[in-house]
């Protein structure tokens, strides 16, 4: 199975300021023929279902505040928030698409500092 | 507006069964894959398994295959998780979800969540 590794398990940071967490496969998930990277970024507040923020790795759900960018390719890749929101306090997941069965990230819950 | 509304969770004893179900809305049902990811109290995303648009398809996580058996009724816009011989370990919130894209999934709507213990 592709193990999904998340950094950090948390961190903390100023309103404004930037967030970023990282995720890193144990294995590619980039598709050649089509140069895709079969990555997606969730966001989960507590007691909701998660909420779809990014897939194939950069594209932005509909919807989705453009603080959120997701970057990178191969088996490392980033999900930025640019200017941290309070409504932005939640657990944050990667998920591969790639390969069967389907792999998460551990998760990385943002605080408030 | 999309929505999948979840049914069906409840407490169960190791070794019993229970069915959860999720009704779809706000889009055409039998055009997209389906799937199911679990999360354990205080834990992580677990996905469970998925089906394709027709049913003829069903994919499974190793932890449940055997036991658990997914399903849909194309008609009536359901989606259902057939779940047997439930171990404690399977405790946690399950939620029913839209794949937007065949094969290979992410999910883009997720339902509520129905939750599902399993102690004696």
């Amino acid at each position: 199975d592709v193990v999904m590794t998340q950094s950090p398990d948390s961190l903390a940071v100023s309103l404004g300021e930037r967030a970023t967490i990282n995720c890193r496969s144990s294995q590619s998930v980039l598709y050649s023929s089509t140069n895709k990277n079969y990555l997606a970024w969730y966001q989960q507040k507590p007691g909701q279902p998660p909420q779809l923020l990014i897939y194939w790795a950069s594209t932005r759900e509909s919807g989705v505040s453009d603080r959120f960018s997701g970057s990178g390719s191969g088996t490392d890749f980033t999900l930025t928030i640019s200017s941290l929101q309070a409504e932005d306090v939640a657990v944050y997941y990667c998920q591969q698409y790639y390969y069967t069965p389907l792999t998460f990230g551990g998760g990385t819950k943002v605080e408030i500092k | 507006q999309v929505q999948l509304v979840q049914s069906g969770g409840g407490l169960v004893k190791p070794g019993g069964s229970l069915r959860l179900a999720c009704a779809a809305s706000g889009f055409t049902f039998r055009d997209y894959y389906m799937g199911w990811i679990r999360q354990a109290p205080g834990k992580g995303l677990d996905w469970v398994s998925y089906i394709s648009s027709s049913g003829s398809t069903t994919f499974y996580a190793d932890s449940v295959k055997g036991r658990f058996t997914i399903s849909r009724d194309n008609g009536n816009n359901s989606l259902f998780l057939q779940m047997n011989n439930l171990r404690a370990e399977d405790t946690g919130v399950y939620f029913c979800a839209r794949a937007p894209y065949d094969n290979n999934p992410w999910f883009d709507y997720w339902g509520q969540g129905t939750l599902v213990p399993v102690f004696s």
